[in-house]
């Protein structure tokens, strides 16, 4: 598709459940990026794959938290037994070379916005 | 530690009035500043990206300028439409940083005809 796509758009689950959320990048782009965006706040970073590079994880606010990308392209983030507290709008972006000095843009999805009940 | 703090958090105008948004960060070397523009319920919307001081952009009333510790994002005669909340975020450099944002908390516009 034309930019990142994201499922679902809205979630609504009951506390203790499991989620699972699905992005699929910019076709070619290699870079992938999970962040979190509860209402008000700022945009928190949770989980980042590059290629084949071990996904750097230093956001996931517990374990809890997962997320796969498969075949370097689709990425899904699971929720473990979600709480109240992980109510928020999940975004997902991609770029097309974090590495590089230039066209490294990363564009967002328009989220996913999960409800815990 | 790496950090980015934007100013003023709200910011009421009137159409035609031009002015500034701030965008303060501390970071180990810099990559990329990145302004994105965010409409509610929607995802960030890309507007510009900064590489190094002194380096301007401009997209039809938006100039963004860039330092070494600030960024600005000036906004001649804007218009109702321009209503929206406006993130900065950097990108740092060094082998351990994988080229994720970090962003401010984002300045809230809002322009009244």
């Amino acid at each position: 598709g034309a930019g990142v796509s994201q499922s679902p758009s809205n979630k609504v689950t009951e506390k203790g459940k499991d989620v699972e959320l699905r992005c699929d990048p910019i076709s070619g782009h290699t870079a992938l990026y999970w962040y979190r965006q509860s209402l008000g706040q700022g945009l928190e970073f949770l989980i980042y794959f590059q290629g084949n590079s071990a996904p750097d994880k230093s956001g996931l606010p517990s374990d809890r938290f997962s997320a796969e990308r498969t075949g370097g392209s689709v990425s899904t983030l699971t929720i473990q037994r979600t709480q109240q507290e992980d109510s928020a709008v999940y975004l997902c972006a991609s770029s097309l070379d974090p590495g590089g000095t230039g066209g490294n843009t990363i564009y967002f999805g328009e989220g996913s916005w999960l409800t815990v009940v | 530690e790496d950090q980015v703090t934007q100013s003023p958090e709200a910011l009421r105008l009137q159409e035609g009035e031009s002015s500034s948004l701030n965008c303060s960060y501390t970071v180990s070397g810099l990559r990329g500043l990145f302004w994105y523009r965010q409409d509610p319920g929607k995802g960030p919307e890309f507007l510009f990206t900064l590489y190094s001081a002194g380096e301007e952009k401009e997209k039809e009333r938006l100039k963004a300028t860039l330092t070494k510790k600030e960024s600005f994002l000036h906004i001649t005669a804007p218009k109702p439409e321009d209503s929206a909340t406006y993130l900065c975020a950097v990108q740092a450099r060094g082998s351990g940083n994988t080229g994720k944002l970090i962003f401010g908390q984002g300045t809230t516009l809002q322009v009244k005809p």
